[in-house]
């Protein structure tokens, strides 16, 4: 199969502080990472795509000096929220595109990582 | 990225076929239908996908009209553990500009 992991699974942190979150393909290279939020009883948002060796392309309305992306090896990348505040509290999600894969390519999920800022 | 229509619940009685549609009548030649699924509080997971042909594997089946402005996620034998938010996304593949986007899926709520 193909593996995403995320860590940490859960995190508390002060407003103000910044979180790290990593996401791992285990058992393939990404080189397309994505990350997505979610809000409670609302559906998934793509917030930026993370490519392996270059800079994150960030949808609209996302901050991209907020939430810093970096995706410095095929099996890595990682979502820095910075200053976080209460309204960063969510549901965050990183997929990863299995590259080499026939047309039409399969996108797999991490379990996701629950922040909340106090 | 063609949108999705789904209804926005269903329920299934367990041991039954689960049978979701999703209308996706603006979908283009290079585009796919994806279905996900995601079970509370867990990252979504990938189900299946198919372009024109009906496509099956061990976990559905995944039936599209000829004019592909319609497809039907098929679950054969639907578990208490299948209740889970289903998502039908249709996008053209990453290196053409394709990105999966989540419409509001269907609650699919399978009883005993």
């Amino acid at each position: 199969g193909a593996v995403v992991s995320q860590h940490p699974s859960r995190v508390i942190c002060k407003s103000g502080t910044s979180v790290k979150i990593e996401c791992r393909s285990l058992d393939f290279q990404a080189t397309t990472m994505f990350w997505y939020r979610q809000f409670p009883k609302q559906s998934l948002m793509l917030m930026a795509t993370s490519n392996e060796g270059s800079k994150a392309t960030y949808e609209q309305g996302v901050e991209k000096d907020k939430f810093l992306i970096n995706h410095a090896s095929l099996t890595l990348s990682t979502l820095t929220v910075t200053s976080a505040h209460p309204e960063d509290s969510s549901f965050y999600i990183c997929s990863a595109i299995r590259t080499g894969t026939s047309v039409g390519e399969t996108q797999y999920f991490g379990p996701g990582t629950r922040l909340l800022v106090l | 990225d063609a949108k999705t229509t789904q209804p926005t619940s269903m329920d299934c009685a367990e041991g039954r076929a689960a049978n979701l549609p999703c209308n996706h009548s603006t979908i283009s030649g290079n585009e796919y239908v994806y279905w996900y699924r995601q079970i509370h509080s867990q990252g979504p997971q990938y189900i299946i996908h198919g372009l024109k042909n009906n496509e099956t594997n061990e976990m559905a089946s995944l039936i599209i009209t000829e004019d592909r402005k319609s497809s039907t996620l098929i679950l054969p034998h639907a578990t208490l553990r299948d209740t889970a938010v289903y998502y039908c996304i249709v996008r053209a593949t990453y290196n053409q500009g394709g990105k999966l986007i989540f419409g509001q899926g269907t609650e699919l709520s399978v009883k005993p």
